[in-house]
């Protein structure tokens, strides 16, 4: 079946530093990318997208890139702070191939910034 | 206050005996959607629906049913769990314009089949 990719695992950083995490999908004609990030014991919150038509997008230290070439799309975060410690999981929304409103998840990146 | 909710957040059951966990969400949303969340697996689509009376499967169906009678209902049905339906259950909701854009997550239900 149709399946997204995600490394690292887990990933520690110095506060201050960049995180950059990385998926790649299967499905080429997939469309939508949204990246969520979950903190321990709490609900999945979207913190940025990126649509099939767009290169790279940002929202202050958060971006995110895609290569639609690839099929991948990484998320960056830079001056990474304590609280941006979680979980977070990428997406791949619709394609020819699953249908077109069906989610498949990452399996996840464990990211911790040491202070 | 926008919210998706869930009940029950905790339910510890035994093989077989039939449950029924509530999903609604207040935002007028068209898409709705059930995802199990284990470890090292992230969040696995059950199933989603995109409109009243239009269900579709996820990536992990088996064992699960749903239906969609209402906007603002999404229940998630197990006729009859086994073991390894234990799992943390997330409920989510979609803009009604952009389908399953940005989901709005419920709180979680985690599910115990002993």
């Amino acid at each position: 079946g149709e399946n997204v990719e995600q490394h690292p695992s887990t990933l520690s950083v110095q506060e201050g530093d960049s995180a950059v995490i990385k998926c790649t999908y299967s499905d080429s004609a997939s469309n939508y990318f949204p990246w969520y990030k979950q903190e321990l014991g709490k609900r999945p919150q979207l913190i940025i997208d990126i649509r099939s038509n767009v290169g790279e997008k940002k929202d202050q230290r958060i971006a995110v890139t895609l290569n639609k070439t690839a099929k991948h799309f990484s998320l960056h975060i830079t001056e990474t702070q304590p609280e941006d410690s979680a979980v977070y999981f990428c997406a791949a929304v619709g394609g020819l191939k699953t249908s077109y409103d069906k989610v498949i998840f990452g399996p996840g990146t464990s990211l911790s910034v040491i202070p | 206050e926008a919210q998706v909710t869930q009940n029950p957040r905790y339910l510890i059951t035994v093989t077989g005996k039939k449950l029924t966990v509530t999903c609604s969400q207040n935002m007028n949303h068209e898409y709705m959607s059930w995802y199990r969340q284990d470890p090292g697996l992230g969040l696995r689509q059950i199933y989603y629906s995109m409109n009243v009376e239009v269900t579709d499967k996820g990536d992990v169906p088996e064992g699960y049913k749903v239906s969609r009678k209402e906007k603002r209902n999404f229940p998630l049905i197990l006729e009859s769990p086994s073991p390894n339906q234990t799992s943390l259950y997330f409920c989510a909701s979609s803009s009604q314009t952009r389908r399953a854009d940005t989901q709005y997550f419920g709180p979680g239900t985690r599910l115990t089949v002993l």
